[in-house]
């Protein structure tokens, strides 16, 4: 069974930083694109970041580029969101989901946690 | 960026009625659209990928269609348990981008 289970949200000032994680089993991590995805409470859902699979190619959401990095660790099936700078519109829940195919980032979610609540408030 | 639009924001129809929610991209994205279900405080669930295919586990009662810029999703006989937030999602290039949504109730 496939789970996905995000860590580190809670509530930062803003300019400061967090680190979430989402912790993955029941399937191959190494061999599916992953991605973050958020949703501001009361609002829709918004694309954060997506990387690949096999050679760790990073995709970004204008609204989070250069202050947010995506990243993986194959060996203990992790995905990684470091989110600095953070502004009061960053405050989501933060959902970690798995590309539905075994390719490069596809962007077809089948899989997603539970997610992780992030404030940024003064 | 491709935008994604959806309509209507939000409908009410009888239980068994059939409904219709149409998306439209600013651009042909070829059948690179998904549609997801999500229920208050609980995390999206994907229902169709590329337009028209029905994930596994899910209900025949949804199905979709389209291609290019117009997209829809139809529910053949509404269910109680089908209130729920509706959103498309374009799959073409990133940034991967979704409708606003479609809230639906019953009547």
């Amino acid at each position: 069974e496939v789970q996905l289970l995000e860590s580190g949200g809670g509530f930062v000032h803003p300019g400061g930083s967090l680190r979430l994680s989402c912790a993955a089993s029941g399937f191959t991590f190494t061999n599916y694109a992953m991605s973050w995805v958020r949703q501001a409470p009361g609002k829709g859902l918004e694309w954060v970041a997506s990387i690949s699979g096999g050679d760790g190619n990073t995709f970004y959401a204008d609204s989070v580029k250069g202050r947010f990095s995506i990243s993986r660790d194959n060996s203990k099936n992790t995905l990684y969101l470091q989110m600095n700078s953070l502004r009061a519109a960053d405050t989501a829940v933060y959902y970690c989901a798995k590309d539905r195919v075994v390719r490069g980032v596809m962007g077809a979610f089948d899989y997603w946690g539970q997610g992780t609540l992030v404030t940024v408030s003064s | 960026d491709i935008q994604v639009t959806q309509s209507p924001s939000s409908l009410s129809a009888s239980v068994g009625d059939r409904i219709t929610i149409t998306c439209r991209a600013s651009q042909s994205i070829s059948s690179y659209l998904n549609w997801y279900q999500q229920k208050p405080g609980k995390a999206p669930k994907l229902l169709i990928y590329a337009a028209s295919s029905l994930q596994s586990g899910v209900p025949s009662r949804f199905s979709g269609s389209g291609s290019g810029t117009d997209f829809t999703l139809s529910i053949s006989s509404l269910q109680p348990e089908d209130i729920s937030a509706y959103y498309c999602q374009q799959s073409y290039s990133t940034p991967f981008t979704f409708g606003p949504g479609t809230k639906v109730d019953i009547k």
